[in-house]
């Protein structure tokens, strides 16, 4: 099984900053890497697959990249609707898995 | 638009059973693989299980196998998931998720199971 591990676990950050979240994986899972954003009572929403090819309907200050064994997100400027839990998901073997989460909190 | 709406989610006694389904619109159900994946209560994600097109393949989480069975009615567009021996461990929110179709998967707003006694 393929162990993701976020980094960092929490990040206060005020609105307007930039925000990068790592992801590193226990084995290369190629270019089979997301990013998902999940808000309470509403279902996980994909960002990136590719691990850098932004979904349909994903800002452009949200950004993707790496592959293999370590992906970036990044948020050029926070806004107040992006904190949020943000988790990185593999499905390049079989049992796909997800990170821990890194959740995005108000400084 | 793509639509995916659970519903027989309900509170189940631990060793019991239950069958949730995710009834589809919006798109050719049929062309499309489709996913179970759960949220704990305070928890991460777990990809459960997915179901090929034609219904002929699937795959479950360690954690699950032989006791939940994924399944698809074609002519209903309908996706199920058949939880036998349930334990406290299933408690969860259950999502119902398409392959990706437009550019991005399409989730359903889930629906609850807890086990307790």
């Amino acid at each position: 099984e393929i162990v993701l591990t976020q980094s960092p676990v929490t990040l206060s950050v005020s609105p307007g900053e930039r925000v990068t979240l790592s992801c590193r994986a226990s084995q290369s899972a190629g270019n089979d890497l997301a990013w998902y954003q999940k808000k309470p009572g509403q279902p996980p929403r994909l960002l990136f697959y590719g691990p850098s090819t932004r979904a349909t309907g994903i800002p452009a200050r949200f950004s993707g990249s790496g592959s293999a064994t370590e992906i970036t997100l990044t948020i050029s400027s926070l806004q107040s609707e992006d904190f949020a839990i943000y988790y990185c998901q593999q499905y390049n073997n079989w049992p796909w898995t997800f990170g821990q989460g890194t959740k995005v909190e108000v400084k | 638009e793509v639509q995916l709406v659970e519903s027989g989610g309900d509170l189940v006694q631990p060793g019991g059973s239950l069958r949730i389904s995710c009834a589809t619109s919006g798109f050719i159900f049929s062309n499309y693989r489709m996913h179970w994946v759960r949220q704990a209560p305070g928890e991460g994600l777990v990809w459960v299980s997915y179901i090929e097109r034609g219904g002929s393949g699937a795959v479950y989480v360690d954690s699950v196998k032989g006791r939940f069975t994924i399944s698809r009615d074609n002519a209903k567009n309908t996706l199920f998931l058949q939880m036998n021996r349930l334990s406290v461990e299933d408690t969860g929110i259950y999502y119902c998720v398409s392959d990706p179709i437009g550019g991005t998967n399409h989730w359903g707003q889930g629906t609850p199971v807890t086990v307790s006694s």
